[in-house]
C-alpha cells in the first residue's frame, strides 16, 4: 500500500486568511481526491484530479495535481467560518482502494 | 450518486461482547469497504467486502476479530468482535463508483463505538 504524507496536520486561522495544504507520496497515483468531514458525518469528496499538472477551482479552492502524479494541493482563497473541517487527500490506487492521508483539521475563526 | 444508511449511529458497548453495524446502499455497487477513524484522524481501510466470497483484510486486521458479511450488492455488516476499550472509534462503512475519472467514495455517517 502506497502512503500519502499530508501536512500541516492542523490550522487555525482568521476569517479572510489564505492556508494551502500539502498531499505528497514517493509512489504515482492514477488520480488524486480531496475530501471535507464535519463532525458525525462521513468524507464528502471535493474534487478528483486525474492529469499530472492538472488545476482544478472550485469557488475559493484551487486543487493542484503535480507534474508526476505523487503530489497534490488545495488552497483556501479567503477563508470562511463555513470552510471549518477535517480535509483529507486520498490516493487512487488504480481503481481499487483509497489511501488517505492523515488529515488537516482547519478552524477558521470569525 | 450513492446513499448510505448505516447502523446504528454510536453505541456504548461492555468489554467482552460484540456488536454488529449494519450498512444499507440505496443501488448496487461493486466495491464497497469498511473504515476505522479516531475523530479528528484519517481513515484506516480494515477490509473490503466482497459479495459472494470473504472478505479482504487489511494488514493488522483479521476475520476473527472483525468478520464482515456482505450477502448481496446493497448490504453488508462489520462486527466487532470481543472489545475492548482499544476498539473505541468511528467505523465507516463505504462504497465507490469507478468511471473512467476515478471514483467517488461515499460513505456512510459512521458509527461512533465507545467500549468501556
Amino acid at each position: 500500500t502506497q502512503l500519502l504524507e499530508q501536512s500541516p496536520q492542523f490550522l487555525s486561522i482568521q476569517e479572510g486568511e489564505n492556508l494551502t495544504v500539502y498531499c505528497n507520496s514517493s509512489s504515482v497515483f492514477s488520480s488524486l481526491q480531496w475530501y471535507r468531514q464535519e463532525p458525525g458525518e462521513g468524507p464528502v469528496l471535493l474534487v478528483t484530479v486525474v492529469t499530472g499538472g492538472e488545476v482544478k477551482k472550485l469557488k475559493r479552492l484551487t486543487f493542484q495535481f503535480g507534474d508526476a502524479r505523487k503530489d497534490s494541493s488545495l488552497h483556501i482563497t479567503a477563508a470562511q467560518p463555513g470552510d471549518t473541517g477535517l480535509y483529507l487527500c486520498a490516493g487512487d490506487e488504480y481503481g481499487n482502494k483509497l489511501v488517505f492521508g492523515a488529515g488537516t483539521i482547519l478552524r477558521v475563526k470569525s | 450518486s450513492a446513499v448510505i444508511s448505516q447502523k446504528p449511529s454510536r453505541d456504548i458497548c461492555q468489554r467482552g461482547t460484540s456488536l454488529t453495524i449494519q450498512c444499507q446502499v440505496d443501488s448496487q455497487v461493486t466495491m464497497m469497504f469498511w473504515y476505522r477513524q479516531q475523530p479528528g484522524q484519517s481513515l484506516t481501510l480494515i477490509a473490503t467486502a466482497n459479495q459472494g466470497s470473504e472478505a479482504t483484510y487489511e494488514s493488522g486486521f483479521v476475520i476473527d476479530k472483525f468478520p464482515i458479511s456482505r450477502p448481496n450488492l446493497t448490504f453488508s455488516t462489520l462486527t466487532v468482535s470481543n472489545m475492548s476499550p482499544e476498539d473505541s472509534s468511528i467505523y465507516l462503512c463505504s462504497v465507490r463508483k469507478i468511471n473512467p475519472g476515478g471514483g467517488e467514495a461515499f460513505f456512510g455517517q459512521g458509527t461512533r463505538l465507545t467500549v468501556v
